[in-house]
């Protein structure tokens, strides 16, 4: 099976930095990707690492070693707005087709 | 583009009652995907569609029923309702085409189902 560790809620500043940590087990894998998610929304798509190293878009960054089946999301200048949930998902492959397996998601509050 | 749309948006049953939830996309994307999402749970996989024509398990598929009607449409079915059901039930898309940015799942609005 998969399995995937967050953090289950992270507080920051507004103007501050944040990281929020992934760690994974599964078979399969193949990728991680980055969701956010505002209270009541869906879920859409941040950032994507295939190969180990760092990823920037924007405000937000995402890194994943492989080795070490451990990947963050590092938020820049932090806004109110990005008061959110935040899910790392791993890639899987299966004989079916390609799936994700989400994590169970960092509550991200950014105070004044 | 509309994206993935969802209905109904809001669903109340009783136990033991059906019903289908619905789900489009207007992405022509191969693959489709039905969540629920609980508090504190993250979301879980329910069902999955690879291509039109097939259907897989996902993590949490008792009590549920899928249609891949077309490449548009991915149905799920509640057969027989129970409050356990009770969750919000995310549909998503994506190209599937083999792995990297274009395996990108595109999320519906979400439908919010109470069984009571």
């Amino acid at each position: 099976g998969q399995s995937l560790e967050q953090p289950s809620e992270v507080t920051a500043v507004e103007g501050a930095i944040v990281q929020i940590n992934c760690t994974y087990q599964t078979s399969g894998f193949y990728g991680l990707s980055w969701y956010q998610q505002h209270d009541g929304g869906a879920p859409t798509f941040l950032s994507y690492n295939a190969l180990d190293g760092l990823e920037e878009t924007g405000r937000f960054s995402s890194f994943l070693s492989r080795s070490d089946s451990y990947g963050y999301l590092l938020l820049q200048e932090l806004q109110m707005k990005d008061s959110a949930s935040y899910f790392c998902a791993v890639h899987i492959l299966t004989g079916g087709g390609n799936k994700l397996t989400f994590g169970t998601g960092t509550q991200l509050k950014v105070e004044l | 583009n509309a994206g993935v749309t969802q209905t109904p948006k809001f669903q109340v049953l009783k136990t033991g009652q059906s019903m289908t939830l619905q789900c489009a996309q207007d992405m022509n994307h191969n693959s489709m995907y039905w969540y629920r999402q609980d508090p504190g749970m993250g979301l879980r996989l329910i069902y999955y569609s690879a291509s039109e024509g097939t259907t897989d398990k996902g993590e949490v598929p008792n009590g549920y029923n899928v249609s891949r009607l077309n490449k548009r449409e991915f149905s799920l079915r509640l057969e027989s309702a129970a409050p356990s059901q009770t969750s919000v039930y995310f549909c998503a898309s994506s190209d599937g085409g083999g792995g990297g940015p274009t395996d990108t799942q595109y999320f519906g609005p979400g439908t919010r189902l109470t069984v009571l």
